[in-house]
């Protein structure tokens, strides 16, 4: 099946910094990607679509000015958590599919944040 | 937007029992996944359902979705602990091609 490569699966960082996840699509090229947040015990929350070329779609709720997502190629995209504070920790995972509509969606491995 | 109720929320099983996982739809379903989530880690993708009264298996978990494409359930026979883990299901509605996730169902088997 098609790859979905994540980076980095783990990050610890100082309150007040920034940092950035990559996803990258391997063998596919995606238009859309999408990004989630898992809290502990609790299900994936879709936070925003990653769209090549334009700006995000941001979810009810998601501050986008907090969440900064870039999608400049069709195999990258980013999310970068400005600021971030302890309550920004959590497990991000992005997915794309390669292709539009239905079909499975490929899934990043994962990113451990945690805001010391 | 799509709301997706999974029932139950957590199960304990001996090994080797049968058991199922519901999972329930405000809406008429475009798509309907299964994957299954150690926590913390990625998703393994199971099945992905379309057509109203589907079902499809793999190896001892059968998947079924109903004929109005509302409801979904997933099945495990002989389980193992293998199994164990978070299994949740997604949705695509019509005309989008986003996918949400149900509630999640915590399966633990106990041997």
């Amino acid at each position: 099946g098609a790859v979905v490569s994540q980076h980095p699966s783990r990050v610890i960082c100082k309150s007040g910094t920034s940092v950035k996840i990559e996803c990258r699509s391997l063998d596919f090229q995606a238009t859309t990607m999408f990004w989630y947040r898992q809290f502990p015990k609790q299900s994936l929350m879709l936070m925003a679509t990653s769209n090549e070329g334009s700006k995000a779609t941001y979810e009810q709720g998601v501050e986008k000015d907090k969440f900064l997502i870039n999608h400049a190629s069709l195999t990258l995209s980013t999310l970068t958590v400005t600021s971030a504070h302890p309550e920004d920790s959590s497990f991000y995972i992005c997915s794309a599919r390669p292709w539009t509509g239905v079909g499975e969606a490929f899934f990043g491995q994962g990113t451990r944040l945690t805001v010391v | 937007s799509q709301e997706l109720e999974q029932s139950p929320q957590s199960l304990i099983v001996q090994e080797g029992k049968n058991l199922t996982i519901n999972c329930t739809s405000s809406k008429t379903l475009y798509g309907l996944y299964w994957y299954k989530q150690k926590y913390g880690e990625g998703l393994i993708f199971l099945m992905m359902l379309q057509k109203g009264g589907e079902e499809k298996s793999h190896e001892k978990i059968t998947a079924k979705l109903d004929e109005k494409k509302q409801q979904s359930s997933l099945h495990i026979t002989a389980s193992q602990p293998s199994h164990a883990g978070i299994y949740l299901c997604g949705a695509v509605p019509f005309g989008n091609e986003k996918l949400t996730f149900g509630t999640g169902t915590r399966l633990t088997i106990i041997p």
